[in-house]
């Protein structure tokens, strides 16, 4: 079992460039989360799934777009990098809300110069 | 709106020391709480989940606790050790949809 898997592991991004990142899940989860974490910082929801074709905004949606076309897959998009998104990113998934943790992925660190 | 603390920021003990980590939390209505494990630069590893229904949880070196009418949770690492030092996150599940996490606690064992 592959778990989450999240691509790119790094990346280096300029001002206004645009990206996105990778999510998927091979455990069949409904719920499927991003969240960025600043150096020394907790996680914050940027953007969150319960299930295909239905997404909702966590607290820091701003700059960030995401979809769910598919169970497995959760892509975050950002258009028009700026410094503020520099931060290491963070895909999750569960079968439930009620019942079951959460298994998280390896991260991706963002740099935007 | 849920709040969630986790105090002290950071913790320096001997190897051999037992130690408990504290989570505290303004609303008892959960459905759940976990706690995870956090290496520099790497993912979160789930350590522990407990059901609102259940008191505690075990594995290993490793038991938390619930305690809902008091707000808290807490961590106990038995018999430390240097690869125990990590950042120590609770998170905790309620019916709003999705989880809210502490800023962590971050242990340092000393060999």
């Amino acid at each position: 079992n592959a778990g989450v898997t999240q691509t790119p592991k790094f990346r280096i991004l300029k001002i206004g460039q645009s990206m996105t990142l990778q999510c998927t899940q091979d455990m069949n989860h409904n719920y499927m989360y991003w969240y960025r974490q600043d150096p020394g910082m907790g996680l914050k929801l940027i953007y969150y799934s319960v299930g295909a074709g239905i997404t909702d905004k966590g607290e820091v949606p701003n700059g960030y777009n995401v979809s769910r076309s598919t169970t497995e897959d959760f892509p975050l998009r950002l258009e028009l990098a700026a410094p503020s998104q520099t931060s290491v990113y963070f895909c999750a998934s569960s079968y439930g809300h009620r019942y079951y943790g959460y298994t998280f992925g390896s991260g991706t660190r963002l740099t935007v110069v | 709106k849920q709040e969630v603390t986790q105090i002290p920021a950071a913790l320096s003990v001997p190897e051999g020391e037992n130690l408990v980590l504290n989570c505290s939390f303004t609303d008892s209505a959960i459905y759940n709480l976990q706690w995870f494990r956090q290496d520099p630069g790497k993912g979160l590893t789930s350590l522990l989940l407990i059901q609102s229904s259940q008191r505690e949880q075990t594995s290993g070196r490793l038991n938390a606790s619930l305690d809902k009418s008091s707000g808290r949770s807490t961590l106990y690492i038995a018999a430390s050790q240097p690869g125990d030092s990590a950042t120590y996150l609770c998170a905790l599940n309620t019916n709003a949809g999705k989880s809210t996490f502490g800023d962590g606690t971050t242990l340092t064992v000393k060999p």
